[in-house]
């Protein structure tokens, strides 16, 4: 079957660093995304990766290992608006985004 | 910056009526698409369509569900029969091409509620 994990929740400090974790098995790979989400809103797009490596953008990061079916997302510098679901989708041989059931970062002061 | 829109932005309905969810892709977008977010749980794929036609779909997207672009602009969700399991968040997602790198770009989302 296809299975994508990440934590459930995570906290962390305004001005820190945080590190979100994905694992992934799925039928194929066709690259693998990070959403945002705040409560009640849509999924917002953050970053893409389909080869192995670091891709940076701005205060967001995201890293892939596709040998490992692994990804992270590293948010640096946090302020109280990145307090919001991040989701982990990876799109399968069929071109179908199969979603993990993100991970509720909550920033504390 | 163009946008997915959807209307209407929440929705109730009895159990055994059919709804209708509409939404309006971004206008040079040719991929769309309708995933379903129950609260509390994951989002989860229903469809997409490409050129007039259904490209995939999944389990959950059985006989009582169908998709149409009825014009140039609109594309809609048909729920028959709703049932009680099918109050969720629907949302509308449209892209220029499928795969990576091509984001998808969400709308805002219809609440469902079945009573």
């Amino acid at each position: 079957g296809q299975n994508i994990d990440q934590p459930t929740e995570m906290t962390a400090t305004e001005g820190a660093i945080v590190q979100i974790n994905c694992t992934y098995q799925t039928s194929g790979f066709n690259g693998l995304f990070w959403y945002q989400q705040h409560a009640g809103e849509a999924p917002t797009f953050l970053s893409y990766n389909v080869l192995d490596g670091l891709e940076e953008k701005g205060r967001f990061s995201s890293f892939l290992s596709r040998s490992k079916g692994y990804s992270y997302l590293l948010l640096k510098e946090l302020q109280m608006k990145d307090s919001a679901s991040y989701l982990c989708a990876v799109m399968d041989s069929n071109y179908q985004l199969i979603w993990g059931a993100g991970t509720k970062l909550i920033i504390k002061p | 910056e163009p946008e997915v829109t959807q209307t209407p932005s929440h929705q109730v309905t009895q159990m055994g009526q059919e709804v209708i969810l509409r939404c309006v892709p971004i206008s040079n977008h040719l991929y769309f698409y309708w995933y379903r977010q129950i609260l509390g749980q994951k989002v989860e794929f229903l469809v997409s369509f490409y050129n007039n036609e259904i490209s995939e779909k999944s389990e959950i997207f059985d006989d009582q569900f169908s998709v149409e672009r009825p014009d140039g602009s609109n594309f809609t969700l048909k729920i028959r029969s709703t049932k009680l399991e099918d109050s969720a968040m629907y949302f509308c997602a449209s892209s220029e091409a499928a795969g990576g790198p091509y984001e998808q770009y969400f709308g805002p989302g219809t609440r469902l509620t079945v009573t």
